[in-house]
């Protein structure tokens, strides 16, 4: 069935540096790709999305990149905050109503 | 964060009982999801509606029920069925339900006593 595999499911960088979590999708039908903060104990919150005819997205310091071919994306955090430590969730929409999660991302950034 | 909401915040079950969480959004979306998050896990659909009076299973829909009786309304039924209810149960809402943002509520954490 479908599937998303999330990378890395832990990731805990000094502040200011970057951070990239990479997910792939199953699905080659799949066509918009967002991706959702949570903080702990609150509800996820969309922080950038792209769809499947644009390869890269940017919005301040966050950016995602799409490689259709190789069916991955990947988002990128650049100066990275101790307010930005949360849990980052990838999903692909696949058809339907159908939107699958990867497992999620612990980023913690270290002050 | 306002446009969704769901109650309880915390809900205590006993062993075979029912219990209904409460979804409600005010955005006049159309679609309405339930989601089960356990830890370390991603999200995985319980059940999903795209309009009043329809709605389809999800991945993990055996010992739940919902309805959708009304736009705004989406109940959850956690039945004395689902062996292991624990959990924290997200709500979510979009405008269609075809590839685009899914607004979240701000969840109900589910504890067995």
């Amino acid at each position: 069935g479908e599937n998303v595999e999330q990378h890395p499911s832990t990731l805990s960088v000094q502040e200011g540096d970057s951070a990239v979590i990479k997910c792939t999708y199953s699905d080659s039908a799949s066509n918009y790709f967002p991706w959702y903060k949570q903080e702990l104990g609150k509800r996820p919150q969309l922080i950038i999305d792209i769809r499947s005819n644009v390869g890269e997205k940017k919005d301040q310091r966050i950016a995602v990149t799409l490689n259709k071919t190789a069916k991955h994306f990947s988002l990128h955090i650049t100066e990275t905050q101790p307010e930005d430590s949360a849990v980052y969730f990838c999903a692909a929409y696949t058809g339907g109503f159908k939107t699958i999660f990867g497992a999620g991302t612990r980023l913690f950034v270290k002050a | 964060d306002g446009g969704i909401t769901q109650s309880p915040k915390y809900l205590f079950r006993k062993e075979g009982q029912n219990v209904t969480l409460s979804c409600e959004q005010n955005l006049n979306h159309d679609a309405m999801y339930w989601y089960r998050q356990d830890p370390g896990q991603g999200l995985r659909l319980i059940y999903y509606s795209q309009i009043v009076n329809d709605f389809q299973k999800g991945d993990i829909a055996e010992g739940y029920s919902v309805s959708r009786e009304k736009k705004e309304s989406f109940p959850l039924t956690v039945t004395s069925a689902q062996k292991n209810p624990t959990a924290f149960y997200l709500c979510a809402s979009s405008k269609t339900g075809y590839g685009e943002t899914q607004y979240f509520g701000p969840g109900t954490r589910l504890l067995v006593l």
